[in-house]
């Protein structure tokens, strides 16, 4: 079965300051696809960026980036110019291609210092 | 577009009796979900629907049922409700369609916080 794990369960930085959040999964897939979301007090999950597996090329999506290793099955988020409202919980999810469900991570709050 | 709109936004149960958490979609989706959220975990999925008249379990189905009768409307239907069922409830819903259609994204409603005492 498939897991995903996020091993930080909180991070603070520093306003304008980069963050890195880790995530891990376990998959024997070889075509699946990763998903970071963000929670914020309000409860909506919003979709923050997306990979597919079968790209090497990390997406990016204006300050937020992620590191893809396939082979390590790591998949970071890292926030450049952190901002007070990307405070949060921080969730990473997978859903193989074989799969309906998104498997979620336990979540990554993330505070940010004026 | 509305996108995922949810009713209640918050509810209070007492042990047995049922209720039904409404979620629509206005983008057109093929596939709708639910999922729970418990605290400091992240969401399991509880039903989802590959389309309208269509529906199968998930990882934690007991308790609940749905139905899906249009593209836009996939009700949460609560049965004989237990304090287990306390929790967060979303509904999200996605299109897939096309050759790489399967890598979807899942469009979130804002949740129902669910309390059964």
């Amino acid at each position: 079965a498939q897991t995903v794990t996020q091993s930080q369960p909180e991070m603070s930085v520093q306003e304008a300051e980069t963050v890195t959040l880790s995530c891990t999964y376990d998959t024997s897939e070889s075509d699946y696809y990763l998903f970071w979301y963000k929670q914020p007090p309000s409860r909506q999950m919003i979709l923050v960026i997306r990979q597919e597996a079968y790209k090497q090329q990390n997406a990016t999506e204006n300050r937020f980036s992620v590191n893809f290793q396939k082979a390590a099955k790591s998949f970071s988020l890292k926030i450049s110019d952190s901002q007070l409202g990307d405070a949060a919980m921080y969730f990473c999810a997978y859903r193989g291609d074989s799969n309906y469900q998104l498997i979620w991570g336990a979540g990554t709050k993330l505070i940010i210092k004026p | 577009n509305a996108g995922v709109t949810q009713t209640p936004k918050f509810r209070i149960l007492k042990i047995g009796q049922s209720m039904t958490l409404q979620c629509t979609q206005d983008m057109n989706h093929n596939y709708m979900y639910w999922y729970r959220q418990d605290p400091g975990m992240g969401l399991k999925l509880i039903y989802y629907s590959v389309g309208a008249g269509i529906t199968d379990k998930g990882e934690v189905p007991n308790g609940y049922n749905v139905s899906r009768s249009t593209t836009e409307d996939f009700p949460l239907r609560l049965e004989l409700a237990a304090p287990s069922q306390t929790s967060v409830y979303f509904c999200a819903s996605s299109y897939r369609g096309g050759n790489r259609g399967r890598g979807d994204t899942q469009y979130f409603g804002p949740g129902t916080r669910l309390t059964v005492l």
